[in-house]
Order: structure tokens, then sequence, then C-alpha cells
């Protein structure tokens, strides 16, 4: 079974600052998908970003972007210019590919990690 | 345009009742799920359904059964609930099996 870890529960960071969340992972299939996903106070769940395991390529959407490492099973987010809106608890979420039953596309998610963006 | 919506946002009842959660996506996603978030905000999958038919089924108690009338809908019933079922519901979609999951806004379910 596939196991998604994020070692960090809370951080912090200053607006307008950078901040890096990691996130690990374990598997032994060779693709499938690792995803970031934001929930705000609102309560709702935002895809912020995704990469398919095949990509070299770190995947960036605007001020977030990745570092994927595959060999290393590593998934960490990169937020730029930390805004007061990036205040949310943030997903780091797996999914294998293919066909072959049920268990795949079901997303595990790590258990969050909590940041507060502070003026 | 609310691309996945749930109803109720709140749900407050009293144990041994029965309740259902409807969701609704107009997205024309073939692929839907149901998560349950704990209060420790751990996020689990519950069930799947790809053109109404079941693809996932995780171990959850038999009490909870999932509807899929047609692609765009999917309800979770839940009988005879018990306190250890108040948590946040969300339903989400995606296009097809493999494609980022869209999620709603969820439902929060209390047991008094």
């Amino acid at each position: 079974a596939q196991t998604v870890t994020q070692s960090q529960p809370e951080m912090s960071v200053q607006e307008a600052e950078t901040v890096t969340l990691s996130c690990t992972y374990d598997t032994s299939e060779n693709n499938y998908y690792l995803f970031w996903y934001k929930q705000p106070p609102s309560r709702q769940m935002i895809l912020v970003i995704r990469q398919e395991a095949y990509k070299q390529q770190n995947a960036t959407e605007n001020r977030f972007s990745v570092n994927f490492q595959k060999a290393a099973k590593s998934f960490s987010l990169k937020i730029s210019d930390s805004q007061l809106g990036d205040t949310a608890m943030y997903f780091c979420a797996f999914m294998k590919e293919g066909y072959s039953g049920g268990s795949n596309y079901k997303l595990t998610f790590g258990k969050g990690t909590l940041l507060t963006v502070n003026p | 345009d609310t691309a996945v919506s749930q109803t109720p946002k709140y749900l407050v009842t009293q144990m041994g009742n029965d309740k259902s959660i409807k969701c609704e996506q107009n997205l024309g996603h073939d692929t839907m799920y149901w998560y349950k978030q704990d209060s420790k905000k751990f996020l689990k999958i519950m069930f799947s359904y790809n053109n109404k038919e079941l693809i996932i089924n995780e171990t959850v108690p038999n009490r909870f059964s999932p509807k899929s009338p047609d692609k765009a809908h999917l309800n979770l019933h839940i009988n005879s609930l018990e306190l250890g079922d108040s948590a946040v519901y969300f339903c989400a979609s995606s296009r097809d099996r493999d494609q980022p999951q869209h999620f709603g806004d969820g439902t929060r379910l209390s047991i008094l």
C-alpha cells in the first residue's frame, strides 16, 4: 500500500517570502501522479499542482512549483512571494496510474501541513 | 456555476438516525468520489463510481451506501448514525479515473 508522509505539521512564513513544504511517499509503482491540494479555513479543497511521475520536468503554476525527486520519492512544494491568502492546510497526495483494478485512482493523502502566512 | 455541489453543507442529527448527503457535478465528468475528513483533518477515500459503476469500495461500515442514479450524481446514505461518523464528507469528481479530482465544499456532519 502507498503511504504519503508530510513531516511538518505546521509552518509559518512572512508575507512575500518563499517557503517549501516537504512530502515523501512510499510506492513500488513506476507510473503514478502526485498532487498538492490546499484547504483554506473556508474548508474547500483546491488543486494547487499536479505532477506525472514519467515527466522529469518539475510542474509549475504561477507562484507554486514542485521539486520532484523520483529516486528519492520526494515531492516538495515551493511557494514564492507568499501572500496572506496562501494561509491554509496543504495536503500532498498520491495516485497510482493504470487501469488494472479499482485500487487505482484513489487519492492517498498525507496528514497535511498547516501553513500560516504572517503580515 | 458551481462545479461540484453538495447538500446540505451542515447536518446535525441524533445518534441512530438515517441521513443522506447529495452530490451533483455539472462538469460532465465520468468519475465521482466520496471522501471522509476526520477531526484531525485526515482525508480518506470511501467510494468511487465511474459511469455509474462502483470501482472503489474501501473498508467502510455497510451502514454507508452510495447511490449513483446517473453520471452527474453520487449520493451518500448513512443508516443508524454513530458518534464516530461525525466528520466532514467531501464529494469529488474527475473527467476520468486518472485525472485531477475537483472537490465540493464538504458537508459537516455532527452527531449528538
